[in-house]
C-alpha cells in the first residue's frame, strides 16, 4: 500500500511570510498526527485528528499554527507567520483505527517522509 | 507528565558487532506501550519494535530485541549483528494505551564502522 505522502519536502521563507504542508494519509487511516522535530531533537506532536475532527491539539501555538483536515482525509498545517524557531522538519503520521482484521498494526503510526522548514 | 529520556546522544558499533541503546521512561500509567523507531538520513521514521506494558516477555524482531524492565521504566534496545544499514538515529517512544499520542526522547545517533 502507498504510505503517507507530504508536499513539499523542503521549503525555504524568510520570517514572517506564510507557509504551508500538505499531508495525505494512508488511505483508511481514520487518525492523522502532525509532528514537529527541531533538529537534533525528536518528535513533538503538534495535533492530532481522529477523521476530521481535533483529538489533541494542546501543543499547537495556535497564534500562528493552524491545521485542518477536511472530508477526514488529507490534511493542511499552516504558519502565519513564520518565526525563526520554527525551521523544523514538519512529519505527518497517520494510524488505521485498527480491529480484528489487522490487530498487528492498531497501533502503529506510520509517518511521512517529512517537511524540512527553513526559516531566515 | 510523562518523559522519555534517551542518555545516549551517540553511539558507535562495529560491524557485526552488537550494541546496546538505553531508554527510560517515567510514567505513573499502568497501560501503555513503548516503541524503538529509526530514522536514516532520509528522514523517514520506521518502526523497529515494540512492547506492550502487560506483557512480560521481551519483544524481538530478527536481530533486534529489547530488554523491558518495568519496575526500573527502563527499555534498551539490542541491536545484533550490527550492519552498516543500521546506522541512523534511534527514538525511544512512549504511548498511553489507545490515544495514540507518542512521546518522544531525544534519540541516539548510531553510527555502524565497516
Amino acid at each position: 500500500e502507498a504510505g503517507v505522502a507530504q508536499s513539499p519536502r523542503y521549503k525555504i521563507i524568510e520570517k514572517r511570510q506564510s507557509v504551508a504542508f500538505w499531508c495525505n494519509p494512508i488511505s483508511g487511516h481514520a487518525t492523522l498526527y502532525w509532528y514537529q522535530q527541531i533538529l537534533g531533537q525528536g518528535p513533538k506532536l503538534l495535533i492530532q485528528f481522529q477523521n476530521n475532527g481535533v483529538v489533541d491539539d494542546s501543543q499547537l501555538p495556535k497564534d500562528r499554527f493552524s491545521a485542518e483536515r477536511l472530508k477526514g482525509v488529507d490534511s493542511t498545517l499552516k504558519i502565519q507567520p513564520a518565526k525563526l524557531e520554527d525551521s523544523a522538519v514538519y512529519l505527518c503520521a497517520s494510524r488505521s483505527a485498527g480491529g480484528s482484521r489487522n490487530p498487528s498494526s492498531y497501533n502503529e503510526q506510520f509517518f511521512g517522509p517529512g517537511t524540512r522548514l527553513t526559516v531566515l | 507528565a510523562q518523559t522519555v529520556t534517551q542518555s545516549q546522544p551517540e553511539m558507535s558499533v562495529q560491524e557485526a558487532e552488537t550494541v546496546t541503546l538505553s531508554c527510560t521512561y517515567d510514567t505513573s500509567e499502568s497501560d501503555y506501550y513503548l516503541f524503538w523507531y529509526k530514522q536514516p538520513p532520509s528522514r523517514q521514521m520506521i518502526l523497529v519494535i515494540r512492547q506492550e506494558a502487560y506483557k512480560q516477555q521481551n519483544a524481538t524482531e530478527n536481530r533486534f530485541s529489547v530488554n523491558f524492565q518495568k519496575a526500573a521504566k527502563s527499555f534498551s534496545l539490542k541491536i545484533s549483528d550490527s550492519q552498516l544499514g543500521d546506522a541512523a538515529m534511534y527514538f525511544c517512544a512512549y504511548k498511553i494505551g489507545n490515544t495514540g499520542k507518542l512521546i518522544f526522547g531525544q534519540g541516539t545517533t548510531l553510527q555502524v564502522k565497516p
